[in-house]
């Protein structure tokens, strides 16, 4: 059964520049999630949607981040502009529930902002 | 505040020395706690959710308890391959997903 799947895996830009994240849930799974995890901050949850709505963008830390999810197979976190603080690993879950169910991830995409 | 503290950062242990990880917490309205496990260079892996104080769940060499302040990951006679960092994570009333900073754990051969 095909997991999580997020593009790019890697991506190296410079500041300013606009960033888009991608991932396609697990099919079935009617909830995903973003997070970020860095060194200093762990694993920090940015948003997360049910049903392709939006729930909770309250972990979002600016503007610049905003996150979409056009259809129940695909869903988008967009940095613009980028700035070297943005710079960890991104992650994608997906779950059949709000929390209460186990979430499964992606592999990440490893973000560097020059 | 709401807090999940993972105890202790790292762990270092020989092949078949049984030990334990902590995971304490501070939030109101326990949902669900969950542990990950999670290698480097991927995503974390789900291990196990647990509900209420007094339930276990066990895997293979993993074991985990909950009480109504934390949850312990008992692992048994470990092997090289359980080398990994442990993520316990805690949802609670305002369907906030809370994870703690993670253990460390290296066993030898």
């Amino acid at each position: 059964d095909a997991g999580v799947i997020q593009s790019p895996r890697h991506e190296v830009t410079e500041m300013g520049q606009e960033v888009t994240l991608r991932c396609k849930p697990i099919s079935g799974h009617n909830s995903l999630f973003w997070y970020r995890q860095t060194m200093m901050r762990g694993l920090e949850l940015l948003i997360y949607f049910n049903n392709n709505v939006p729930i909770d963008d309250s972990g979002m830390p600016e503007d610049r981040f905003s996150a979409k999810m056009p259809n129940a197979s695909f869903s988008t976190l967009k940095i613009q502009p980028s700035e070297p603080r943005d710079s960890a690993v991104y992650f994608c879950a997906s779950g059949t529930g709000l929390g209460h169910q186990p979430q499964h991830f992606g592999d990440g995409t490893r973000l560097s902002i020059l | 505040e709401d807090q999940v503290t993972q105890s202790p950062e790292a762990l270092r242990l020989q092949e078949g020395e049984s030990s334990s990880l902590n995971c304490s917490y501070t939030v109101s309205g326990l949902r669900g706690l969950f542990w990950y496990r999670q290698d480097p260079g991927k995503g974390p892996e789900f291990l196990f959710t647990l509900y209420s104080a007094g339930e276990e769940k066990e895997k293979e060499r993993l074991k985990a308890t909950l009480t109504k302040k934390e949850s312990f990951l008992h692992i048994t006679a470990p092997k090289p391959e359980d080398s990994a960092t442990y993520l316990c994570a805690v949802h609670h009333n305002n369907n906030d997903m809370r994870f703690g900073a993670g253990t460390r754990l290296t066993v030898k051969p």
